[in-house]
């Protein structure tokens, strides 16, 4: 498809695990961004990526949680030692332009989390 | 602390009333976006507002940006059931690229 496409599209994990979450943005896309969502919440921002480098990182909540970028396509966000308050919908978007403030990002479907 | 300020945060209504959504800001924002999310979907851009005053319609959807560009609003006529999901405003900054969302407002329209 050409939408950004994110995997798995759920998963249930025990607390202390380690999880992996995929995002495939759209082709040619330069800008790669995670969000997460909560109940009740807007989107929080998580990280940044231009092309493979992550120039924001500033939303990461904690140390358990890292990102990486290969290829200047797919992306996979880690979160270690999984908590409770882990659990909501981690939401990717892509854009094509990085510069100024009219570019649109465009968001897959989420992987829903729930750490048990 | 949430940037920016959406209400309300609930809104249930018959179809075919009227509505307007507010997002509030003290920040300056360089454009202000607005989605709509359905759900176990991620969320769709309605509209992109830039100019200070700025009004943009979409169908029954209005949308303004406000003179200072810190707070915008989205107003529906004649709402329809297919109306109904989450709203969420955006805010961009200068820089980066990153998006400041509000919290939502979760319009249910019934018939």
């Amino acid at each position: 498809g050409a939408g950004v496409s994110q995997s798995p599209s759920n998963k249930v994990t025990e607390k202390g695990k380690d999880v992996e979450l995929r995002c495939d943005p759209i082709s040619g896309h330069t800008a790669l961004y995670w969000y997460r969502q909560s109940l009740g919440q807007g989107l929080e921002f998580l990280i940044y990526f231009q092309g493979n480098s992550a120039p924001d990182k500033s939303g990461l909540p904690s140390d358990r949680f890292s990102a990486e970028r290969t290829g200047g396509s797919v992306s996979t966000l880690t979160i270690q030692r999984t908590q409770q308050e882990d659990s909501a919908v981690y939401l990717c978007a892509s854009s094509q332009r990085t510069s100024g403030s009219r570019e649109t990002q465009y968001f897959g479907p989420g992987t829903r989390l729930l750490v048990l | 602390t949430q940037l920016l300020e959406q209400s309300p945060q609930f809104l249930s209504i018959q179809e075919g009333e009227n509505l307007t959504v507010y997002c509030n800001s003290s920040s300056v924002f360089s454009s202000l976006q607005w989605y709509r999310q359905e759900p176990g979907e991620g969320p769709v851009l309605l509209v992109t507002v830039v100019t200070g005053g700025e009004v943009k319609k979409l169908k029954r959807l209005t949308f303004q940006f406000g003179d200072a560009r810190k707070d915008s609003s989205l107003h529906i006529t004649a709402a329809q059931p297919g109306d109904t999901g989450l709203y969420l405003c955006a805010g961009s900054g200068s820089t980066l690229g990153r998006l400041y969302f509000g919290r939502g407002t979760q319009l249910t329209v019934w018939p």
